[in-house]
């Protein structure tokens, strides 16, 4: 199977602070996808971003970036002065072609807390 | 804007009883998903449907069935219900070959005594 790890199973910063929440994936395909979703405490997944495996540039969004390194296989995601309502669970996820439908792998997850 | 509603909110069942979880999605998407998520296990994909009237199996089949009733609509049965099966359900739904992310209902929390 190809796994996607996030080895950060909880993380706890104070507000304010930065934080980087590490992602590495395992894939065989040419072309695939990646993405984060944000599972805060209400429960709902928030898509965060997506990026294709073709495009290595970084992104920001606000106080949020994002790192895609193909080398190494990441796709690292920081929030620059983290707030309180940042705390959630935080999902990476890998798509590629399987059998005929997109299948999406899924990271076991980092929990945040961010502490006021 | 709906988006991908889930019913039951919550549920509590004994073991060995039936349940169908339902789902139906508002935004004319051909793929549906159903994923269960545990503590420490992140999600995990049951079942999937590429389009109205084809469903597959995902990576952890056992145990349920799957309708895609029509475009919009796309159950989970648990025919026997066992404690292993206590989790929240996630169904997704998004645009077939797009490579789009994935839109989620807001879960269902499924308890089995």
């Amino acid at each position: 199977a190809q796994k996607v790890t996030q080895a950060q199973t909880e993380i706890s910063v104070v507000e304010k602070e930065d934080v980087t929440l590490d992602c590495v994936y395992e894939t065989r395909d040419t072309t695939y996808y990646l993405f984060w979703y944000k599972q805060p405490p209400s429960g709902e997944l928030v898509f965060l971003i997506r990026r294709n495996s073709f495009d290595e540039q970084n992104e920001i969004s606000g106080r949020y970036s994002w790192n895609f390194q193909k080398s190494t296989s990441s796709f690292n995601f920081t929030i620059t002065a983290s707030q309180v309502v940042d705390s959630a669970v935080y999902f990476c996820a890998r798509e590629g072609n399987s059998g005929g439908y997109q299948k999406v792998t899924f990271g076991t997850g980092t929990k945040l807390q961010v502490i006021p | 804007n709906a988006g991908v509603t889930q019913t039951p909110k919550f549920q509590v069942l004994k073991t060995g009883q039936s349940m169908t979880l339902q789902c139906a999605q508002d935004m004319n998407h051909n793929s549906m998903y159903w994923y269960r998520q545990d503590p420490g296990m992140g999600l995990r994909l049951i079942y999937y449907s590429a389009s109205e009237g084809t469903t597959d199996k995902g990576e952890v089949p056992n145990g349920y069935n799957v309708s895609r009733l029509n475009k919009r609509e796309f159950s989970l049965r648990l025919e026997s219900a066992a404690p292993s099966q206590t989790s929240v359900y996630f169904c997704a739904s998004n645009p077939t070959g797009s490579n789009q992310p994935q839109h989620f209902g807001d879960g269902t929390r499924l308890s089995i005594l």
